[in-house]
C-alpha cells in the first residue's frame, strides 16, 4: 500500500475556477505536511505548508488538513494558466522522515 | 540569500568518466539531502546528511559517493555510470532535521551516454 496517495492527473479546470488536490497518507505519526509545486523541467518549489488540523491560506492557495481522516488538500483559487504544473504532497513523520506522493498534474486552460 | 545553488545545471558523461555534482547553501542549514528524479515520478530520496554526518543512505549504488565538507556544502561524486542513472539530480536543505520544509535547488540534469 502506497503511503501517500494523490490522483496522477491529469486534472484539467478552466482558467478562474477553483482547482482542488487531494492527498491521503497512512502514517498516523505524521506531523508536517507540504505542497510542492514543480514545472516540466525544474525543480520542486514549496508553496505550503500545514502543522496543525483547519485551514491555512497563503493568497490565492489554501491548505486543509484532517488529521483524523488522514487527509490533506491544495485548493486553488482563480486558477491561472501559470498554476500549470505538478503538485507533489509531502509527508513529514516523526522529524527523520519524508514521503512524496507521486504528484498530481493540474493544466489551467484560459 | 533562501537559494540552494546547485552546478552544473546540465551534465553529459560517459560511463567510464568521473565527475562531481555540487550543491552550496548559506541559510544555515543543517540538513543536507541529495535526490534522484525521472521524468513523471517523485524525487526519490539518495542520501541525508544531518549536521554533516552521513545519517541515511537508501541503499544506492556505490557508484555514487555523497562528501559533505562543511555545513554549507554538498557534493555527490559520480564514477562508472550506467545509462539508466540518467535523471534530474537534485540538492536540497532544511533546518535541522529530516521532516521538515526542503528548500531545492534547481537541480542537475545528467545524461550518461
Amino acid at each position: 500500500q502506497k503511503e501517500v496517495e494523490q490522483n496522477s492527473g491529469p486534472l484539467s479546470v478552466p482558467e478562474g475556477a477553483i482547482a482542488s488536490l487531494n492527498c491521503t497518507y497512512s502514517d498516523r505519526g505524521s506531523q508536517s505536511f507540504f505542497w510542492y509545486r514543480q514545472y516540466s523541467g525544474k525543480s520542486p518549489e514549496l508553496i505550503m505548508f500545514i502543522y496543525s488540523n483547519g485551514d491555512k491560506e497563503d493568497g490565492r492557495f489554501t491548505a486543509q488538513l484532517n488529521k483524523a481522516s488522514q487527509y490533506v488538500s491544495l485548493l486553488i483559487r482563480d486558477s491561472q494558466p501559470s498554476d500549470s504544473a505538478t503538485y507533489l504532497c509531502a509527508v513529514g513523520v516523526n522529524n527523520n522522515d519524508m514521503r512524496f506522493g507521486a504528484g498530481t498534474r493540474l493544466t489551467v486552460k484560459p | 540569500d533562501t537559494e540552494v545553488t546547485q552546478t552544473p545545471k546540465h551534465l553529459v558523461m560517459g560511463m567510464t568518466n568521473k565527475k562531481s555534482l555540487k550543491c552550496e547553501q548559506h541559510m544555515g542549514h543543517r540538513a543536507m539531502y541529495w535526490y534522484k528524479q525521472k521524468a513523471k515520478k517523485p524525487p526519490e530520496l539518495m542520501f541525508v546528511y544531518s549536521y554533516e554526518k552521513l545519517s541515511i543512505n537508501e541503499s544506492v549504488p556505490s557508484r555514487f559517493s555523497p562528501e559533505c565538507p562543511n555545513s554549507s556544502l554538498l557534493n555527490l561524486h559520480l564514477h562508472a555510470l550506467q545509462p539508466e542513472d540518467s535523471a534530474l539530480y537534485l540538492c536540497a536543505s532544511s533546518p535541522r532535521t529530516w521532516g521538515e520544509k526542503l528548500f531545492f535547488g534547481s537541480g542537475t540534469q545528467l545524461s550518461v551516454l
